[in-house]
């Protein structure tokens, strides 16, 4: 079955401190990969994604991912987190059908 | 460029009631997605249009739902009647023709409270 797996739904994480979400997916063919950001009050942002190539992607706002195929994981880090960061994070997977597999979010709040 | 725009932001209906969400996608982007996310869990799929035309409505709940697009612009969700467990927010996504490699672009959503 096709899904994707967030495990953490709530982390807390200083501002200034680094941070790593993490994403396991299952997926029968190639994935494409995708992490989103949803700010309060705001729709689904793209952050970066990745189809092919190579396996660690930048992204905007500063983060970055890495595909590790052996894994099926694909985790989204920062090495220093802003307070703006504070939103909710979703990991999905694409691949020849257009639908997105969505996580169930990681909602990450940032301390002073 | 204008982003893909949803209408209502908030709707609050009864049970048993109808409710029309519009969507209005990146204009000239031919691929239109409809998800749903329901109270603490993941955002789902509903379907997909290509133009006009329905190309995978695997997601749909029921026979309750009921989207449309016309003349492959925007799309309008119809829930008719509403059930209490139609309650969440509901995205709509565009993307352009260029294959399966494009990105979706996700509008605000709508939030649906079936009361």
């Amino acid at each position: 079955a096709q899904s994707v797996t967030q495990p953490d739904i709530h982390i807390t994480v200083s501002e200034g401190a680094s941070l790593e979400l993490r994403c396991n997916y299952s997926y029968g063919a190639t994935p494409y990969l995708f992490w989103y950001v949803q700010s309060p009050g705001q729709g689904l942002q793209l952050l970066l994604k990745y189809f092919s190539g190579d396996t660690l992607v930048q992204g905007i706002k500063g983060f970055e991912a890495e595909f590790k195929r052996s894994q099926s994981s694909f985790n989204l880090r920062k090495p220093s987190v802003h307070w703006s960061d504070a939103a909710e994070y979703f990991c999905a997977v694409g691949g020849a059908t257009n639908k997105l597999i969505f996580g169930t979010g990681t909602l990450l709040a940032v301390q002073p | 460029e204008a982003g893909v725009t949803q209408f209502p932001s908030h709707s609050v209906i009864e049970k048993g009631q109808t409710v029309t969400l519009r969507c209005d996608p990146i204009s000239g982007h031919d691929n239109l997605y409809w998800y749903r996310r329901v109270m603490g869990k993941e955002i789902k799929f509903l379907l997909h249009f290509v133009k006009e035309s329905k190309q995978d409505e695997s997601g749909m709940p029921n026979n309750r739902f009921l989207a449309e697009r016309t003349g492959g612009t925007y799309s309008t969700l119809k829930v008719q009647p509403a059930e209490l467990e139609d309650s969440g927010v509901y995205f709509c996504a565009s993307s352009p023709d260029r294959g399966n490699e494009e990105t979706q672009y996700f509008g605000p959503g709508t939030r649906l409270l079936v009361l």
